[in-house]
């Protein structure tokens, strides 16, 4: 069964600690994508990388890190400097390439909160 | 750098009402694409319209690209219960390497 998969589903992180969201894809594709959705508003882009070993910035990257040691993996590290993380954080990933390939698929989401 | 708008941030209809989002890019796009994320769910693509002044349909919702592509909206006709959520459009960025979505606009419907 093809797909996304995020977890854990829900997170609670004390204050001062980190905590590492997981994304996973077996779709076969080489890019991917993390963002964050507060209540009510749209999508905003943390990181995202094209290939592996390969990572850039988003628009709102600060107190967050990625790492992309296999092309199905694409976890999220929310740092202790990340001081509002209370968020829903949305995986995604497609193929790479310009034109008609970068329909994005999304995971689940992690809701984090902190104690 | 490129941004993506959409108008309204909300909407609220009658269920029978039709409903209409505008999307508009401040850079001519490539293509667009929308999605939509259901209450408490994750966005799920509905249609990516690549050619200017491409309509596509699926059932009753009616997609529409813009001439200079750079504009899109999606209307839907005679809305359902099943039609609550957030509509969002997205394009990409020159080179591709990542989309810009709009803010969306959430859908409610009164029974």
């Amino acid at each position: 069964d093809g797909g996304i998969t995020q977890s854990p589903k829900y997170l609670f992180r004390k204050e001062g600690q980190n905590v590492t969201l997981s994304c996973e894809q077996n779709l076969n594709h080489d890019a991917m994508y993390w963002y964050r959705q507060d209540p009510g508003q749209g999508l905003r882009l943390i990181y995202y990388s094209q290939i592996v070993n390969d990572f850039q910035k988003g628009d709102i990257a600060e107190g967050y890190s990625v790492s992309r040691e296999k092309k199905e993996s694409f976890p999220l590290t929310v740092t202790s400097a990340q001081k509002n993380p209370t968020a829903f954080y949305l995986c995604a990933s497609s193929t790479s390439g310009s034109g008609a390939k970068n329909i994005q698929y999304f995971g689940a989401g992690t809701r984090l909160s902190v104690l | 750098g490129q941004q993506v708008m959409q108008i309204p941030q909300y909407q609220h209809v009658q269920e029978g009402e039709d409903f209409t989002t505008y999307c508009n890019s401040s850079t001519t796009l490539s293509n667009i694409q929308w999605y939509k994320q259901r209450p408490g769910g994750h966005p799920v693509f509905l249609i990516q319209l690549v050619k200017s002044g491409e309509v596509k349909k699926q059932k009753r919702l009616t997609f529409q690209f813009g001439e200079a592509k750079k504009n899109s909206s999606l209307h839907i006709t005679a809305t359902q219960t099943t039609d609550v959520g957030t509509y969002f459009c997205a394009g990409p960025t020159q080179g591709a390497q990542k989309l810009v979505f709009g803010q969306g606009t959430r859908l409610t419907i009164n029974p």
